[in-house]
């Protein structure tokens, strides 16, 4: 089974401009999350994606958003964006539905995430 | 605020040697902790996890240790091997809750000298 890809792997953009982020989960899994890591701040939760619905926002301004597709495929996108938006941004998939218990392992599975440098 | 942190940002282990990395976290109300481990260029791997009704839990080559009284985490690896190399992170959250709630520390590189 193919694990989590995202597109593309490494970015390149200028403030002020835009970008948009895609992420392809396993096969199967509906639940989608993104993350932000940096050196500083360690790894963020940005939101979480399930049946095309946004089930869970973390604590980041407007300016980043996202989606999901019927196919569970999602993409995020930054506006306007910062030098501080620097970082490699992750998505990670899971079977789990954001609500209910974990269960006895984490079911959450990591792509190789998106480099992105604002120059 | 609440947070997760780490006691060494670098720890460097002749190969075959065992390595303990530690964890402090802050929420007392964390019920569930995991460990990751995140090769160079790749997303983080799922480790071990272990909820708060457990002091230890075993894996292959890896134990956690959880100690509840000080807030304390560790991740034992028996036997290191080359490939053992990576920053090493843990996360807490509270088990009956989503990823909104996951909060990572921010790791520690582990090197495995040959």
């Amino acid at each position: 089974k193919a694990g989590v890809t995202q597109t593309p792997r490494y970015l390149i953009k200028t403030r002020g401009q835009q970008v948009t982020l895609s992420c392809s989960p396993i096969s199967g899994h509906r639940s989608v999350s993104w993350y932000q890591q940096t050196p500083g701040q360690g790894l963020q939760f940005l939101f979480e994606y399930f049946s095309e619905t946004q089930r869970n926002k973390g604590n980041f301004p407007g300016r980043f958003s996202g989606r999901q597709f019927s196919n569970s495929r999602s993409e995020m996108n930054v506006s306007t964006l910062e030098l501080g938006d620097s970082a490699l941004y992750l998505c990670a998939s899971s079977s789990k539905p954001p609500s209910g218990r974990r269960g006895d392992q984490e079911t959450q599975y990591f792509g190789p995430g998106t480099r992105l440098l604002v120059l | 605020g609440e947070s997760v942190g780490l006691h060494l940002p670098t720890l460097s282990v002749q190969e075959g040697d065992n390595s303990i990395i530690n964890c402090a976290y802050s929420n007392s109300a964390s019920d569930y902790f995991i460990w990751y481990k995140q090769e160079s260029g790749k997303g983080p791997q799922f480790i071990i996890d272990i909820r708060s009704n457990m002091d230890k839990r075993q894996g292959q080559r890896v134990t956690v240790l959880l100690n509840k009284t000080v807030k304390h985490l560790s991740l034992q690896i028996a036997a290191t091997q080359p490939g053992d190399s990576a920053v090493y992170f843990c996360a807490e959250t509270k088990a009956n809750f989503g990823n909104e709630k996951l909060t990572f520390g921010t790791g520690t590189r582990l090197t495995i000298i040959p």
